[in-house]
């Protein structure tokens, strides 16, 4: 089955600068990532996504680029705020088994 | 709001109670997921259910009991836990199964689960 490693589990930057969050993929045939972005006492809500046919997708600060030969996928997110702290997941999905597999998130705190 | 009621947002119960989780969706989708959530793991698939039909079961212990009475709802029905269930349990919905590019996954809020 997938499996799907994200790294840092833990990210600390300073606001205004630039944070990266990466993922790799096992299963060369999963076609959609989407991102999931997970704030303190709330489940996870859907914050960009990108499938297989595109290589980079920007939404305002945030940006996702993916790597299918390489299989892997980033998150990108510029000027950073402090309500982007949050806790961050990466997910992979096959739409052949229909099965999506999240990573295993990565806890990004802004510091002011 | 995210569209998605879970009830209560809190449980503590004992290992010989019954109890039950409760999912409310208002964003007209037809399937219906249960997820754990456990510290330093990734996301774990429960249950998935379809127009009501329950469509997948990620090899689940028998003391987790779902049911779907209709698109709208859907339970967890819990009974004789062990400590290592406490967790949060979050229910998801999409338009369509399988968390696809074209329906994805909205969640509720969470139900924090302690078995003592």
């Amino acid at each position: 089955g997938e499996n799907v490693e994200q790294h840092p589990s833990t990210l600390s930057v300073q606001e205004g600068d630039s944070a990266v969050i990466k993922c790799t993929y096992s299963d060369s045939a999963s076609n959609y990532f989407p991102w999931y972005k997970q704030e303190l006492g709330k489940g996870p809500q859907l914050i960009i996504d990108i499938r297989s046919n595109v290589g980079e997708k920007k939404d305002q600060r945030i940006a996702v680029t993916l790597n299918k030969t390489a299989k892997h996928f980033s998150l990108h997110i510029t000027e950073t705020q402090p309500e982007d702290s949050a806790v961050y997941f990466c997910a992979a999905h096959n739409f052949g088994n229909e099965k999506l597999t999240f990573g295993t998130g990565t806890r990004l705190t802004i510091i002011p | 709001e995210t569209g998605v009621t879970q009830t209560p947002r809190h449980l503590v119960m004992g290992m010989t109670n019954k109890k039950s989780l409760k999912c409310e969706q208002h964003l007209g989708h037809n399937a219906m997921y249960w997820y754990k959530q456990s510290a330093k793991k990734p996301l774990e698939l429960m249950f998935v259910y379809n127009f009501k039909e329950q469509t997948e079961n990620n090899s689940v212990p028998s003391r987790f009991s779902p049911e779907c009475p209709n698109s709208s709802h859907l339970f967890l029905h819990l009974h004789t836990l062990q400590p290592e269930d406490s967790a949060l349990y979050l229910c998801a919905s999409s338009q369509e199964t399988g968390g696809a590019g074209s329906s994805p996954l909205h969640f509720g809020n969470g139900t924090r689960l302690t078995v003592t």
